[in-house]
């Protein structure tokens, strides 16, 4: 079975311009998250949907970040206007389910790099 | 502020050795997970304690949860250089907050 697909994997971008990131869950999986990693800061949660729609966007750093889930199969994360430090990895991970036992599985991730 | 705190940041040792990750926490959870992850690749679950006071092997490693539920140990048993990557503690309360991670790096 294919796991969680991430596009692209890596992106280079300059300040000021528009960056989108893609994500397509596992099929099945009600739930869908975005993470931010960064060396200073480690795995942050951004925000996380349920049956396509976002119930906790409280780590979203600021209004230059939004999140949609249009479909159960496709989520986007867009960055408008990028910043240097917006530079970090940015994850996708779903789940079935939200439980003190539940797995969550990650995706390869997108490296962005704003110059 | 991270709410789980991790030690050591870095650790390297010889194929063989052991080593114990650390995980701590003000905070009470449900549970705690271990995830490793490897450069280039998304965290990985390793494993989910529930209960405090609750050890669970998985081969050479071993991770157990403080009876407060409050902090938790991974142990690795005669260290391979394919257990190197980063181990992230992550806490569940209604969401994961994760640790910053140790690297370790095992050398052959």
């Amino acid at each position: 079975d294919a796991g969680v697909i991430q596009s692209p994997r890596h992106e280079v971008t300059e300040m000021g311009q528009e960056v989108t990131l893609r994500c397509k869950p596992i099929s099945g999986h009600d739930y869908l998250f975005w993470y931010r990693q960064t060396m200073m800061r480690g795995l942050e949660l951004l925000i996380y949907f349920n049956n396509n729609v976002p119930i906790d966007d409280s780590g979203m750093p600021e209004d230059r970040f939004s999140a949609k889930m249009p479909n159960a199969s496709f989520s986007t994360l867009k960055i408008q206007p990028s910043e240097p430090r917006d530079s970090a990895v940015y994850f996708c991970a779903s789940s079935s389910r939200v439980s003190s036992t539940d797995t969550q599985y990650f995706g390869p991730g997108t490296r962005l790099t704003v110059l | 502020t991270q709410l789980l705190e991790q030690s050591p940041q870095f650790l390297s040792i010889q194929e063989g050795e052991n080593l114990t990750v650390y995980c701590n926490s003000s905070s009470v959870f449900s549970s705690l997970q271990w995830y490793r992850q490897e450069p280039g690749e998304g965290p990985v679950l390793l494993v989910t304690v529930v209960t405090g006071g609750e050890v669970k092997k998985l081969k050479r490693l071993t991770f157990q949860f403080g009876d407060a539920r409050k902090d938790s140990s991974l142990h690795i048993t005669a260290a391979q250089p394919g257990d190197t990557g980063l181990y992230l503690c992550a806490g569940y309360d209604y969401k994961l907050s994760f640790g910053a991670g140790t690297t370790v790096t095992v050398r052959a």
